[in-house]
Order: structure tokens, then sequence, then C-alpha cells
């Protein structure tokens, strides 16, 4: 069974400074990794969604893929308190392309 | 305008009772999925399908039932509710080709 897991389970930023999560993945034939934020138990935003090794931006948000490393991360550019969220990564296996697993979040906090 | 809506989005519903959780979706796909997200367990995958009249079991079926009359509709019911099944629940649709899953508002159950 795919497992998933986030660090750090929280992160304190100050507005402006760089934001970087952590996503670990233990099935290594994984092909799609998502990152989505959400607001307060509310719905889930898809950021930035990665297909290969390497970097993916959207916006202030990018993605990077390390796959032999099973590791995505997702870095914030000049994160603003309204970053302030539950952010969620999100693995999808080609063996299964209905099925996603995600991980438990991060709680960003940023400071103004 | 929202893709993909949930009704009702709070419910208080007595143990024993039965609960139906709505889904409706404009995004003409095929997929849809059903999950709950509780504290420390992230989102969990509850039952999904892949077209009108198709239902499969996810990660965590047991006490749910779903049921999905047409391309735009999705419903999960809840025939004896439980105090267990105390969460929220989101519902999402998705492109099997992109691995994309937009979601729902969520619908808050408190089963008492």
């Amino acid at each position: 069974q795919q497992k998933v897991q986030q660090s750090p389970e929280s992160l304190t930023v100050s507005e402006g400074a760089m934001a970087s999560l952590n996503c670990t993945f233990s099935d290594g034939t994984s092909n799609n990794f998502r990152w989505y934020r959400q607001h307060s138990a509310k719905g889930l935003e898809v950021l930035v969604s990665i297909f290969s090794d390497g970097e993916k931006e959207e916006g202030r948000f990018t993605a990077h893929l390390n796959r032999a490393n099973l590791h995505v991360s997702l870095h914030i550019r000049e994160p603003q308190p309204s970053d302030s969220a539950v952010y969620l990564c999100a693995v999808s296996m080609v063996t299964n392309a209905y099925k996603v697993i995600f991980g438990k979040g991060t709680h960003l906090h940023v400071l103004p | 305008e929202a893709a993909v809506t949930q009704s009702p989005r709070n419910k208080v519903a007595v143990t024993g009772g039965k609960v139906t959780l709505s889904c409706n979706q404009t995004n003409n796909h095929n997929n849809m999925y059903w999950y709950r997200q509780d504290t420390g367990h992230g989102l969990r995958l509850i039952h999904y399908s892949y077209g009108a009249g198709s239902t499969e079991k996810g990660d965590i079926p047991d006490g749910y039932k779903a049921s999905r009359p047409s391309q735009e509709n999705f419903s999960l019911i809840l025939e004896l509710a439980t105090p267990s099944q105390t969460s929220v629940y989101f519902c999402a649709s998705g492109d099997p080709s992109s691995y994309e899953q937009y979601f729902g508002p969520g619908t808050r159950l408190t089963v008492l």
C-alpha cells in the first residue's frame, strides 16, 4: 500500500520568506503528483501538478520531483498571510489512475 | 461558477438514522469520488465511480453505500449512521487522463 508522508506538520514563515514543504512516497511507480491548498476545512484548490522529474512552476508555486529519492517538494515564493492554509500532497499510481493517496498535510502559517 | 457542489453543507443526524449526502458536477467528468477528512488521517477514499450506474469501493467503504444515477450526480448514503461517521465529507470529480480531481466545498456531518 502506497504511503505518503508530509513534513513538517507545521511551518511558520514571515511574509516574503520562501516556504518549503516536503512529501515522500513509497511506491516508485507513482507517476503523478499534485499539491493542493485547503483553507480552514474548505474545498481543496489544486496548485501544481507534476509528472516527470525536475521542476514545474505555477505562479509563485514550484514543485520539484525526484522520483529516485521518492520525494516531491513545494516551494512558495514570497508567501503572504492569505497563503496560510493546509497544504496536501497527492500521489497517483500508473496501475490505478482512480486511486489517489493523500498525505496528512502541512499547516503553513505566514506572519505579516 | 462552482463546478462541484455538495448538499447539505452541514448536517446533524441521530445514531441509527439514514443520511444521504449529494454531489453534483458540471465538469462532465466520468470519474467521481467521495472522501472523508479527519484529523490525523487526512483524506480517505470511501467510494468512487467511473460513470453513470457504476460504483466501486475505496479504502474505507464499510458503513457507506454510493449511488451514481447520472453523469452529474453521485450520492453517499449512510443507512445506519454512527457517531464514528462524524466527519467532513468531500466529493470530487476527475478526468482519468489528467489525474486531476476537482473538489466540492465539503459537508460537515455530525452524528449524535
